[in-house]
């Protein structure tokens, strides 16, 4: 079955440090990945997606099939990127969507 | 375009009491997931429609959880009796089928209280 590990439930920086949010996966198949963010009494919502390989809010992540590793990473925090960060799993050929525990990111002043 | 939407935003009860909660998806969108939220801890998928027949329920309680979306559009979740332990946020999402790396909306959940 397929699993996602998020092994920090917390994370703390300064605000301009770098931030890596750490992500493993285990499945068989081909997997989607993808960051979830939520920001304080807000819902739940996609950050960015593998297959995109795109940079949204300056944040990137890299789907890494040999280590099946999907951190995300920034080079400079903002005190606006706290929130809780999900990462997310989806079966290649089935809509089945499943979520790690979440880190909480505070990006300090 | 209009968000998913879920209702009540809140609802407390005692345990062994029964409880719905209603989702009207993003139109169009095939796919719908209700997902379980426990305080600290990352959504759990209970259940997932593609239309209106239901892709993967194994982690439903089925003994007490049920749920539906009949004519493929809006779903209820219900629950019944309640349990202490069902205490959590459900969250309802919805997806436009076809296509790797479409995102799924999510709506604001139900925080349910059983005391």
């Amino acid at each position: 079955a397929q699993r996602v590990t998020q092994p920090e439930k917390l994370l703390s920086v300064f605000k301009g440090a770098p931030v890596e949010l750490k992500c493993n996966y285990s499945y068989s198949g081909s997997p989607e990945l993808f960051w979830y963010v939520q920001y304080s009494r807000q819902r739940l919502q996609l950050l960015l997606r593998h297959i995109s390989r795109e940079s949204i809010k300056g944040f990137t992540a890299d789907l890494n099939k040999g280590e099946t590793s999907f951190h995300l990473k920034k080079p400079f925090a903002q005190e606006e990127d706290s929130a809780m960060y999900y990462c997310a799993l989806r079966q290649g050929g089935s809509e089945k969507l499943v979520f790690g525990k979440g880190t909480k990111l505070t990006v300090n002043p | 375009e209009a968000g998913v939407a879920q209702s009540p935003r809140y609802k407390i009860i005692e345990k062994r009491q029964s409880v719905a909660f209603w989702c009207n998806p993003i139109s169009g969108h095939a796919t719908l997931y209700w997902y379980q939220q426990i305080l600290g801890q990352g959504p759990k998928l209970l259940i997932q429609f593609q239309n209106n027949g239901v892709v993967d329920d194994s982690q439903l309680p089925k003994d007490r959880f049920s749920a539906e979306r009949l004519k493929g559009v809006d779903s209820t979740l219900k629950i019944q009796p309640a349990k202490l332990e069902d205490s959590a946020v459900y969250l309802c999402a919805s997806r436009i089928t076809g296509g790797p790396g479409t995102e799924a909306f999510f709506g604001q959940g139900t925080r349910l209280t059983v005391v």
